[in-house]
């Protein structure tokens, strides 16, 4: 079965360093999506991209905060300078079409900030 | 965003039917059911979804009010691992997004 792949599974970074989270989407996946989930908290959207562009985003999503498919393949989120409480698990989804409401979430990636 | 309504915890016996309850009072014409589970800290998982009729897959059914209101997903035969947080959430057709809430933690206890 296809499954979309994440990196790293865990990374730990000193605040205010640059992190970037990788996903591979399922191939013929077209909507791309970044979740994170806090420690014992609920599942948290962050933003959404289709045909190379950002199109939804909530209110984490600030400056610090930047998504892009540089290759065709790859999904990445990267922070530009992370604070403590960006330490969360980031979950990359995708979507086949508009007509469907299945999203495919990867095994996360755990970001440990200190 | 809370259209849904879920109690915050369930056990159930291993082998017998998980009836996982959700409300959800407020729903439009266009808005389907769609239920995802979350094992321990892995990422979120699609079990089912539907709109008005009743729906049947591999992993459960899903059973919808006839008002809509409310929808209950049925784990036929519970196993340990089917031990989750079990998300029910509402979805406007052609919706870009999903929206989590806080979920039923379903305990299957041996």
């Amino acid at each position: 079965e296809p499954e979309v792949t994440q990196t790293p599974s865990h990374q730990v970074t000193q605040m205010g360093q640059e992190v970037i989270l990788r996903c591979v989407p399922i191939s013929n996946h077209l909507y791309f999506y970044w979740y994170r989930q806090i420690l014992g908290q609920k599942v948290e959207f962050l933003v959404s991209f289709y045909n190379n562009e950002i199109s939804e985003k909530s209110e984490i999503f600030d400056d610090q905060f930047s998504v892009e498919r540089p290759d065709g393949s790859n999904f990445t989120l990267k922070i530009r300078s992370t604070k403590l409480e960006d330490s969360a698990m980031y979950f990359c989804a995708t979507r086949l079409a508009a007509n469907t409401g299945e999203l495919f979430f990867g095994e996360g990636s755990r970001l440990t900030v200190l | 965003d809370a259209k849904t309504t879920q109690p915050t915890s369930m056990d159930c016996a291993e082998g017998r039917a998980a009836n996982l309850p959700c409300n959800h009072s407020t729903i439009s014409g266009n808005e389907y059911v769609y239920w995802y589970r979350q094992i321990h800290s892995q990422g979120p998982q699609y079990i089912i979804h539907g709109l008005k009729n009743n729906e049947t897959n591999e992993m459960a059914s899903l059973i919808i009010t006839e008002d809509r209101k409310s929808s209950t997903l049925i784990l036929p035969h519970a196993t340990l691992r089917d031990t989750a947080v079990y998300y029910c959430i509402v979805r406007a057709s052609g919706a870009n997004n999903l929206f989590f809430g806080t979920g039923t933690r379903l305990t299957v206890i041996p």
